[in-house]
Parts: C-alpha cells; sequence; structure tokens
C-alpha cells in the first residue's frame, strides 16, 4: 500500500509570510498532483509534475518534484488570504495504477 | 481546463430513500472516473473507480450493494446512495480522470453534499 505524509497538517500565518509543505513516501510515484480545495467545493488543480527533480512555478506558488519522485514541494511566497484553503498532494501511477494516493492535507489560513 | 460537473450540489433526504449523483465530464471523454467521500477538514478517501462499460472496482469496506455506480458512457458516471441512513451524510466528490499524455490528473466535480435526516 502506497503512503503519502503530508505536513504540516495546519498551518496559521500572517499575509506576507513565506510556507513550504512537503509531501513524503516510501514509494515512487509516476506523477505527483496539487490541489487546492475550498470548503464546500471540489479539489481544484493546481498542477501536476511528472518528472524527478522538476521545478514548476505557478505565480507565488513553486512546486518541486523530488530527484527520485517519492517526495513533493509546495512553496508559497508572500501569502495572501486567497491563498487560505485545503491543499492536497496526490501520487499516481507506479504501483497504484489509475488510482490516486492522497496525502492526508494541509489546512492554510493565511491572517490579514 | 478539464471540467467536470456534478449534480445535485446538495440533497437533503429521509432515511430510508435513495439519493442518485451525477459525475459528468464536459469537456472531455473519461474512461475511469472516481467517486470519493470527505468529513470536514479530512483528506478524500476514495470509495469506487468506475470504468466505462464495465463494473466498479470498490475499496475494502465499502458496500457495493449499498453505493451502487453505474459509469453508462464516456461522460457519465452516477452513484446511487441506496436506503440512505443519517450515517451516510457526508460530501460525495467524484472525478474524472483524462489519459493520454495527461497521465494520472485526475479532475474533480464540485462535490454534493448529502444530508440524510
Amino acid at each position: 500500500t502506497q503512503l503519502l505524509e503530508q505536513s504540516p497538517q495546519f498551518l496559521s500565518i500572517q499575509e506576507g509570510e513565506n510556507l513550504t509543505v512537503y509531501c513524503n513516501s516510501s514509494s515512487v510515484f509516476s506523477s505527483l498532483q496539487w490541489y487546492r480545495q475550498e470548503p464546500g467545493e471540489g479539489p481544484v488543480l493546481l498542477v501536476t509534475v511528472v518528472t524527478g527533480g522538476e521545478v514548476k512555478k505557478l505565480k507565488r506558488l513553486t512546486f518541486q518534484f523530488g530527484d527520485a519522485r517519492k517526495d513533493s514541494s509546495l512553496h508559497i511566497t508572500a501569502a495572501q488570504p486567497g491563498d487560505t484553503g485545503l491543499y492536497l498532494c496526490a501520487g499516481g501511477g507506479e504501483t497504484s495504477g489509475s488510482r490516486l494516493t492522497f496525502g492526508e492535507g494541509t489546512q492554510l489560513t493565511v491572517n490579514p | 481546463g478539464a471540467v467536470v460537473s456534478q449534480h445535485p450540489s446538495w440533497v437533503i433526504c429521509k432515511s430510508g430513500t435513495s439519493v442518485k449523483i451525477e459525475c459528468r465530464s464536459l469537456d472531455f471523454q473519461a474512461t475511469t472516473m472516481f467517486w470519493y467521500r470527505q468529513f470536514p477538514k479530512q483528506s478524500l478517501m476514495l470509495m469506487a473507480t468506475s470504468n466505462e462499460g464495465s463494473k466498479a472496482t470498490y475499496e475494502q469496506g465499502v458496500e457495493k450493494d449499498k453505493f451502487l455506480i453505474n459509469h453508462a458512457s464516456l461522460t457519465l458516471s452516477t452513484l446511487t446512495v441506496t436506503s440512505a441512513h443519517p450515517e451516510d451524510s457526508s460530501f460525495y466528490i467524484c472525478s474524472a480522470r483524462m489519459g493520454g499524455s495527461w497521465g494520472e490528473t485526475q479532475y474533480f466535480g464540485p462535490g454534493t453534499r448529502l444530508l440524510v435526516l
């Protein structure tokens, strides 16, 4: 069974601060997705990374896939209240087939 | 981007009734759709994998006779909660997988909030 450990589980910061969310596993994934979910809505895809060592930037968000494709990180620069939400990482492929293995989620609150 | 719709967005029903939730991929064909259940402030829990034209694959602990899944076409999957009880109250979310070069990326619907009285 593949497991994806996500940390921290909860994060409350002030507007303008930087933060990093981590997803780690002992398993190899062929792809890693990051989603953001707001209350009462479905998760919205932020990025998909597929290559070991890959770095993708989306405005103030930087996503990195580990060289061994076992871990990933999401870094937010100068967080804003609009960044508040539940961030989910999900790994796909290798032994999981078409299923995604989800991390436990990181509830981010950015205070004005 | 790929769009997945879900209907209804919320439903309130009496205990013992059945509720059907529809999941549609609007601008792409989805050979595989997934049904998840989510409790407040928790991650998603996969209930079943739905493949077009074949029987759904249920996760361990999920009753297939309780949660009926039908994947009638490449753009539609339905989840029917039969004889719903208060403990079935939850947030149900579907996703559709876009294959090919998109790999395992899944696009999620907006979710359906079910409240069983």
